[in-house]
């Protein structure tokens, strides 16, 4: 049982190119998110999904798209690369909250690090 | 107002102190409360689920106060690897019926030999 795995650990983007970061869980959960988290600061959601095919925005989505075409895959794509990404990059799943597991709410991978110069 | 709020620190503790810090959340609604502790450049890890009643992990105790609307974090006997950023997390039903969670801004703890 691997949890949440993210992909890749790190990266280093030029402006203007685009990227998937990887994101799956092997915990049959139905919920998985997407936040970024800036030096110093929280976590923002930028994406969540609550099962296969369905997807919302959070609170900071500009600039990135998601899918999720299979429960344990929630893959987040950067289309045009810009600075202001830059960030760690944390992937989550979970249980729906009232569901099983309502004491763990949130599993969280071990992150992706980037940088876009 | 911020849904979530805490105050971010630092906090600079000696060894061996006792420290506690509050988070404040906005929506009277909210269901279920949890601390989550983050170190330098790792993800958040949960620590303590944070019942009606009070609850106590250890060195850790973790209260509500529905009526003022905010929870705490207490930690006795603080050991250097306390040091770390606590995050709270408030859940709370959408418009949607589906939960809708969230995070803190984390305040940060440092312990000092």
């Amino acid at each position: 049982n691997a949890g949440v795995t993210q992909t890749p650990k790190f990266r280093i983007l030029k402006i203007g190119q685009s990227m998937t970061l990887q994101c799956t869980q092997d915990m049959n959960h139905n919920y998985m998110y997407w936040y970024r988290q800036d030096p110093g600061m929280g976590l923002k959601l930028i994406y969540y999904s609550v099962g296969a095919g369905i997807t919302d925005k959070g609170e900071v989505p500009n600039g990135y798209n998601v899918s999720r075409s299979t429960t344990e895959d929630f893959p987040l794509r950067l289309e045009l690369a810009a600075p202001s990404q830059t960030s760690v990059y944390f992937c989550a799943s979970s249980y729906p909250l009232e569901g099983v597991n309502s004491n763990q709410p949130q599993h969280f991978g071990d992150g992706t690090r980037l940088s876009i110069l | 107002r911020k849904e979530v709020e805490q105050d971010p620190g630092p906090f600079n503790v000696p060894e061996g102190a006792t420290v506690a810090f509050n988070c404040t959340y906005s929506n009277s609604a909210s269901q279920s409360f949890f601390w989550y502790r983050q170190d330098c450049r790792k993800e958040p890890k949960l620590l303590m689920s944070v019942y009606s009643s009070g609850n106590e992990d250890g060195r850790f105790t973790a209260q509500l106060n529905r009526a003022s609307q905010y929870i705490s974090l207490l930690i006795r006997d603080s050991k250097l690897s306390d040091s770390a950023t606590y995050l709270c997390v408030v859940i709370q039903e959408s418009n949607f019926g589906n939960e809708k969670l969230t995070f803190g801004t984390g305040t940060r703890l440092t312990i000092i030999p």
